[in-house]
């Protein structure tokens, strides 16, 4: 079965810093997609961005990027620049498998950014 | 402004009360879910809806029950709840099995209260 791990229950990063959230997945899976959320207090879930097993470049949205490691079964974002904004708590999640809609979720690193 | 829309924000209500959350997007997804999410942990799976047939419930209680009444929209009836279901539910929407590539999109959720 699909897991997902985050070893970070919290991080700190000074603005205008980059800051790395780890992430690992046990699949058997040839074919997956891991998905990074973002969760202000307010509560919504926000897409960051996306990583298919089968890409061959790291995705990227603007500030965003996953360093994916497939061997090493890692998948952790990195963000550039970090912003007071950016303070919120972070999911990774894949799907439970190729052909099902369910998500599986990791615990979360919540991000605490300071001036 | 998130494209998925839950009403309402907040809702307190007693455990003898019936009550309703309601979730619309005009994505054009056929794929919805349903999640609740307790503090300072990862959403949990309720239910999904694919093509606006109930395909997963998460052995949930009865005392929620999904509906599904076209392909935009998504309620969840809530009847004689107990304290413990204080949560926040989250609404998201998907394309249908993509096999791992589409993000689902999620709503700003509704907290709920059970007196």
């Amino acid at each position: 079965a699909q897991k997902i791990t985050q070893t970070q229950p919290g991080m700190f990063v000074q603005e205008k810093e980059a800051v790395t959230l780890d992430c690992t997945y046990d699949t058997s899976d040839q074919s997956y997609g891991l998905f990074w959320y973002k969760q202000p207090s307010s509560g919504e879930m926000i897409f960051l961005i996306y990583q298919g097993s089968y890409d061959e470049q790291n995705a990227t949205e603007g500030r965003y990027s996953l360093n994916f490691q497939k061997a090493r079964k890692s998948a952790n974002l990195v963000i550039s620049a970090s912003q007071l904004g950016d303070s919120a708590m972070y999911f990774c999640a894949m799907r439970e498998g190729y052909n099902t809609d369910k998500l599986i979720f990791g615990t979360g690193t919540r991000l605490q950014v300071f001036p | 402004d998130t494209e998925v829309t839950q009403t309402p924000k907040h809702l307190v209500m007693g455990m003898t009360n019936k009550k309703s959350l309601k979730c619309e997007q005009h994505m054009g997804h056929r794929a919805m879910y349903w999640y609740k999410q307790k503090a300072k942990k990862p959403p949990e799976l309720m239910f999904v809806y694919s093509y606006e047939k109930l395909s997963i419930n998460e052995s949930v209680p009865s005392r929620f029950s999904p509906e599904c009444p076209n392909s935009s929209l998504l309620n969840l009836h809530l009847h004689a709840l107990q304290p413990e279901d204080s949560a926040l539910y989250l609404c998201a929407s998907s394309q249908v099995r993509t096999g791992g590539t589409q993000p689902q999109h999620f709503g700003d959720g509704t907290r709920l209260s059970i007196l």
